[in-house]
């Protein structure tokens, strides 16, 4: 089975404070994602990443960075946390889709983040 | 997200009752795929449907995909307590660009 796993399940941070999440997952995927999730709002990208070094901005990236420098390690980083980004946090990876072979997104179990 | 539109927000249903869960898109999807999330967890993936009239089943849980690709329901059939949680479809629209639904909420009443 697919095992993506997040560092942290709860984290409570300060306002200011440079906050890093990890994710890591044991399937060799391509790709790795996060997301946000906020009632009413539902699963928004953030950055996702197709290989290591490699980053693409989501839908909202403002106020966070990713840094992926092995194959099976993804980081969002908020450089000066805010009390806006109160959320649940969740990482998804994937393998690259090929021509017609779809690959659906495998999440860990989500990190809820509180900044006070 | 707007790409794909969840029916309906929420349901309550009486153990043992059969329900269903629509995801409906104007676009042609290249996968749709169904996932649960048990409240305050992470999305536990369901099953995948890449062609037109797919219809796949698993335990007591069956999806399809219509003909033309852009519409998905989700049955389950004599739901139990363990089925609660939030359901929510997902596809692919771009090229490594998912969409997710806003999620259903079900609550499964002993």
């Amino acid at each position: 089975d697919v095992k993506v796993t997040q560092s942290s399940r709860y984290l409570v941070k300060r306002t200011g404070e440079k906050v890093f999440l990890e994710c890591v997952q044991d399937m060799d995927h391509e790709n790795m994602f996060w997301y946000r999730q906020d009632p009413g709002l539902g699963l928004r990208l953030i950055y996702f990443s197709y290989d290591v070094k490699m980053k693409e901005k989501g839908d909202i990236p403002e106020g966070y960075s990713v840094s992926r420098e092995k194959k099976e390690r993804f980081s969002l980083i908020l450089e000066s946390a805010s009390t806006n980004q109160t959320s649940m946090y969740l990482c998804a990876s994937n393998n690259k889709r090929l021509f017609y072979s779809n690959q659906p997104q495998h999440f860990g179990d989500g990190t809820r983040l509180s900044i006070l | 997200s707007q790409e794909l539109e969840q029916s309906p927000q929420s349901l309550i249903v009486q153990e043992g009752k059969n329900l269903t869960i629509n995801c409906t898109s104007s676009k042609t999807l290249y996968g749709l795929y169904w996932y649960k999330q048990k409240y305050g967890e992470g999305l536990i993936f369901l099953m995948m449907l890449q062609k037109g009239g797919e219809e796949k089943s698993h335990e007591k849980i069956t999806a399809k995909l219509d003909e033309k690709k852009q519409q998905s329901s989700l049955h389950i059939t004599a739901s139990q307590p363990s089925h609660a949680g939030i359901y929510l479809c997902g596809a692919d629209m771009n090229f490594n660009k998912f969409y997710f639904g806003s999620g259903t909420k079900l609550n499964v009443k002993p």
